[in-house]
C-alpha cells in the first residue's frame, strides 16, 4: 500500500533550536495533516491544511501545503523538551481515509 | 474521561490464539477505523467502518476481521494470530468538522504474539 515518505527520519536536536521536516508524495493529496504522538499514546492533531500554497500556525508550529500538492512541511521554533515525540503527517484526498507517513522522531536536549 | 478508550492496553498472547481488541467511543461519530503501527512503517489502516451497517478493508486487513456492535464500538479480531502479528494497535474515530476528516485516536494496544 501506499505510504508518504517522511524526513527526517529521527532528529536530536538542543533546546532552543527550530525544527524542519517534511512529507512527500508521489500522488496529490487534498488535504495534509500533521499529528504527534507521545510515548503510550495515539496520535494528536496538530495542523490541518485545505489547499496548496496554504501556511498556517498554531503556536510555535508552521504547517505548509505544498504548492504541487505533493509535498507538506512542518516546523517548529524554539524547541522545547515537551516537544519529544513523534511526529506523523497524514495526506487525505477524499472523505474516506487518511495515508500516513513513516514518522520523524525528535529528541530534545536540555 | 477519555473520548477512545482501547482495551486491553497490554496483551501477550501464543501462535494460534483468538484474540480480541476493543474500541469504544463516547464522541458519537459514525467512522471509526483500526490501524497497526510497526517501527519504521507509521500508521496501516487495516480497517474501517462508516456506520454500523459499513465495513470496508484498509490497506492490510488479511488476517484480522472486525465488528461494528453499535455506533461506539468497534472491535478488531485476530482469529488465529502470528507473530509477525506483534504490533501497536489503535482504534480511531472521526466526524466532519469543516471540510477535514479529523481522526480521534485511542491510547493504543500493545501486542506480542509469541
Amino acid at each position: 500500500g501506499q505510504q508518504l515518505n517522511q524526513s527526517p527520519q529521527s532528529m536530536f536536536i538542543q533546546e532552543g533550536e527550530d525544527v524542519s521536516m517534511n512529507c512527500t508524495s508521489s500522488s496529490i493529496f487534498n488535504t495534509w495533516l500533521w499529528y504527534k504522538q507521545d510515548p503510550g499514546e495515539g496520535p494528536v492533531l496538530l495542523i490541518a491544511l485545505y489547499k496548496a500554497g496554504e501556511l498556517t500556525s498554531n503556536g510555535r508550529l508552521t504547517a505548509q501545503f505544498g504548492i504541487t500538492r505533493k509535498d507538506s512541511f512542518l516546523n517548529i521554533s524554539a524547541s522545547i523538551p515537551s516537544d519529544v515525540g513523534i511526529y506523523f503527517c497524514a495526506g487525505q484526498r477524499s472523505i474516506d481515509k487518511l495515508i500516513f507517513g513513516t514518522g520523524t522522531r525528535l529528541q530534545v536536549f536540555p | 474521561d477519555a473520548d477512545v478508550t482501547q482495551t486491553p492496553r497490554n496483551r501477550i498472547t501464543k501462535t494460534g490464539k483468538r484474540i480480541m481488541l476493543e474500541c469504544s467511543q463516547t464522541k458519537g461519530h459514525d467512522r471509526m477505523y483500526w490501524y497497526r503501527q510497526d517501527p519504521g512503517l507509521g500508521l496501516r489502516l487495516i480497517y474501517y467502518s462508516f456506520d454500523v451497517k459499513d465495513i470496508n478493508k484498509g490497506e492490510i486487513s488479511d488476517g484480522y476481521s472486525v465488528s461494528r456492535q453499535a455506533q461506539a464500538k468497534f472491535s478488531l479480531s485476530l482469529e488465529s494470530a502470528i507473530p509477525n502479528q506483534t504490533a501497536l494497535y489503535f482504534c480511531a474515530t472521526s466526524g466532519t468538522s469543516g471540510i477535514v476528516d479529523t481522526q480521534y485516536f485511542g491510547p493504543g494496544t500493545r501486542l506480542t504474539v509469541l
